[in-house]
């Protein structure tokens, strides 16, 4: 089956740096996506790994390493603006077509 | 440039009634998914269109969930018979080629539509 697990909830100070993990076991592997989405809103797109290493974008960035099956967004200099739940999502490829599989999402909350 | 809308915002239906929960894609997207994220969870696929066709309703929780898609734009999600455990907020994403391998399309969301089943 597919199985995605990420924390449940996590916390930090505005102005810290925080790492959110995302391990996976899928099958026909085509990507990794982070979301972002604040209470009450839409998912809003972050990243997208499909290569092993980090691609950086302003102040966040995502890891990726396929062997591990594991992935990190990385929240740089946190604002309490960032305070949202964080979706991982891991694209397969199967029955002709791509298909998103997202984990339960981790809730981060940004104190001052 | 408007992105993913949904209609309704919010829904608040009697159990056993039927609803209709309409989404309107990103023009020129060929790729449409239903997910459904219930409190604190994340999102569950319900069914995924390419075009006018639904080649995965694998999601789909039982057979008083239903879907279709005209014009290759506009979706229907209707759930007949609507049950308390049916109450979530149903989402609406497009892409812009689904079937292409390897290139990073992500999905772009609506709003939802907060559906309350009592």
């Amino acid at each position: 089956g597919q199985n995605i697990d990420q924390p449940t909830e996590m916390t930090a100070t505005e102005g810290a740096i925080v790492q959110i993990n995302c391990t996976y076991q899928t099958s026909g592997f085509n990507g990794l996506f982070w979301y972002q989405q604040h209470a009450g809103e839409a998912p809003t797109f972050l990243s997208y790994n499909v290569l092993d290493g980090l691609e950086e974008k302003g102040r966040f960035s995502s890891f990726l390493s396929r062997s591990k099956g594991y992935s990190y967004l990385l929240l740089k200099e946190l604002q309490m603006k960032d305070s949202a739940s964080y979706l991982c999502a891991v694209k397969v490829f199967s029955g002709g077509y791509n298909k998103l599989i997202f984990g339960a999402g981790t809730r981060l909350a940004v104190h001052p | 440039g408007a992105g993913v809308s949904q209609s309704p915002s919010n829904k608040v239906t009697e159990k056993g009634k039927d609803v209709e929960l309409r989404c309107d894609p990103i023009s020129g997207h060929t790729a449409l998914y239903w997910y459904r994220q219930s409190l604190g969870q994340g999102l569950e696929f319900l069914i995924y269109f390419q075009g006018n066709s639904a080649p995965d309703k694998s999601g789909l929780p039982s057979d008083r969930f239903s879907a279709e898609r005209t014009g290759g734009s506009v979706s229907t999600l209707t759930i007949q018979r609507t049950q308390q455990e049916d109450s979530a907020v149903y989402l609406c994403a497009s892409s812009f080629d689904h079937l292409v391998r390897g290139i990073s399309y992500e999905q772009y969301f609506g709003p939802g539509t907060r559906l309350t089943v009592t």
